[in-house]
């Protein structure tokens, strides 16, 4: 099975901060990354898909980056709605592995 | 629009089995991948199983020999069997559809509520 990690398990920032979340796959996944973001007692909110591509209806803030076995989740100016648990998840094979979280906090 | 909604969660006892369902609409369940993940509670996202439009069918390592997957066409309704539950499986369930772009598979788009199942003496 391929392992996912992801760092750091949770940060502090402030509104209009730059934030950058590392994802590193445990065996070269191309580009089959995928970045999700959510809140406290709500399903997932899929922000990324195939590393690079923005989901429909999320803001441009949000980027994703990578290929390999590295990939990079960058939010370029935080905002209030942001604070949250974003996750990564590979969709290259079956088990279709989840990181283990990145908490983003208010400052 | 889609709506994915859960449903048959609760809570039982070790051993015992119940039926997961998602009604969807605004898609069709059988044109598509649709997949089941769960988050225990305070802790992060499980990928539990997954099948395809052929109806080949893929199971975590955790779940497998335990769980089934199926769907009825006819009535747009995803399906997760869960048989010899463990206070582990203890969790939200979410039933998801795995978008498919330029033919690749890109992660879950659309997502039930959930419903939770507890399994506890």
């Amino acid at each position: 099975d391929i392992q996912m990690t992801q760092s750091p398990s949770s940060l502090s920032a402030s509104v209009g901060d730059r934030v950058t979340i590392t994802c590193r796959a445990s065996q070269s996944i191309s580009s089959y990354l995928n970045w999700y973001q959510q809140k406290p007692g709500k399903a997932p909110n899929l922000l990324i898909y195939t590393a690079s591509n923005l989901q429909s209806g999320v803001p441009s803030r949000f980027s994703g980056s990578g290929s390999g076995t590295d990939f990079t989740l960058t939010i370029s100016s935080l905002q209030p709605e942001d604070f949250a648990v974003y996750y990564c998840q590979q969709t290259y094979s079956t088990p279709r592995t989840f990181g283990p979280g990145t908490k983003v906090e208010i400052k | 629009e889609v709506q994915l909604v859960e449903s048959g969660g609760g809570l039982v006892q070790p051993g015992w089995s119940l039926r997961l369902s998602c009604a969807a609409s605004g898609l069709t369940v059988s044109s598509n991948y649709m997949a089941w993940v769960r988050q225990a509670p305070g802790k992060g996202l499980e990928w539990v199983s997954v099948i395809y439009t052929s109806g080949s069918t893929f199971y975590a390592d955790s779940v497998k020999g335990r769980f089934s997957i199926s769907r009825d066409n006819s009535r747009n309704i995803l399906y997760l069997q869960m048989n010899s539950l463990r206070a582990e499986d203890t969790a939200v369930y979410y039933c998801a559809r795995e978008q498919v772009a330029r033919r690749l598979i890109a992660g879950f788009d659309f997502w039930g509520q959930g419903t939770m199942v507890t399994v506890s003496s």
